[in-house]
């Protein structure tokens, strides 16, 4: 199994909008609505963003947003703040010979300037 | 609230073996599947083994079947990962995470464990 593809980086400044993108395959982002984003802090653990593309945990930011379209998701954070400034990973979940499988991207670097 | 505390890591040679712990509290363990997520030193998170709730079924990452077991003892609320054959390509801080089987995500993580495989 493949992982996912993220950009390595973004960026953007106080109060702008970023969006990460995630693309797989129709074997796994685009077949399934189990695609989840976290974000993780160096030396932290990583936090649960979005699930089922689209869903924010409670306590997490309504500046927090996932969507999909086909094989790729996107994840987009709107007023951007010092805070935000993290790593990003994908997931979603798949099969691998019909047996449940698990896969990230890998990983996107989002500084706010 | 959930805590996940991992246990259990440290420096091993190469082809040795090594057992995680992670003692889980907050929630009824017994009727969640389980993960381990592992992080290379500057790298990504990588899958490595699911089981469900009960531990009638195990899956593994490619690279660690055969060599990790994944287990667990609901009676003490705690979460296991046995790894023998250890490769230097397995150094990595070690996650225990709580599964969301309606959504199939990590709800919940550990801080983690360092296990450092020297050659």
């Amino acid at each position: 199994q493949s992982a996912l593809t993220q950009p390595a980086s973004v960026s953007g400044s106080p109060g702008q909008s970023i969006t990460i993108s995630c693309t797989g395959t129709s074997s796994d982002v685009g077949g399934y609505n189990y695609v989840s984003w976290y974000q993780q802090h160096p030396g932290k653990a990583p936090k649960l963003m979005i699930y089922e593309v689209s869903n924010r945990p409670s306590g997490v930011s309504n500046r927090f947003s996932g969507s999909k379209s086909g094989n790729t998701a996107s994840l987009t954070i709107s007023g951007l703040q010092a805070e935000d400034e993290a790593n990003y990973y994908c997931s979603s979940y798949t099969t691998s010979s019909t047996l449940p499988y698990w896969v990230f991207g890998g990983g996107t670097k989002m500084t706010v300037l | 609230q959930v805590h996940l505390v991992e246990s259990g890591g440290g420096v091993v040679q190469c082809g040795g073996s090594l057992r995680l712990s992670c003692a889980a509290s907050g929630f009824t363990f017994s009727i969640y599947g389980m993960h381990w997520v592992r992080q290379a030193p500057g790298k990504g998170l990588e899958w490595v083994a699911f089981i469900r709730y009960d531990g009638s079924n195990k899956y593994y990452t490619d690279s660690v079947k055969g060599r990790f077991t994944i287990s667990r003892d609901n009676s003490k609320n705690t979460l296991y990962l046995q790894m023998n054959s250890l490769r230097p390509e397995d150094t990595a801080v070690y996650y225990c995470a709580k599964h969301v089987h309606s959504g199939s995500y990590y709800g919940d993580w550990g801080q983690g464990t360092l296990v450092t495989v020297s050659s």
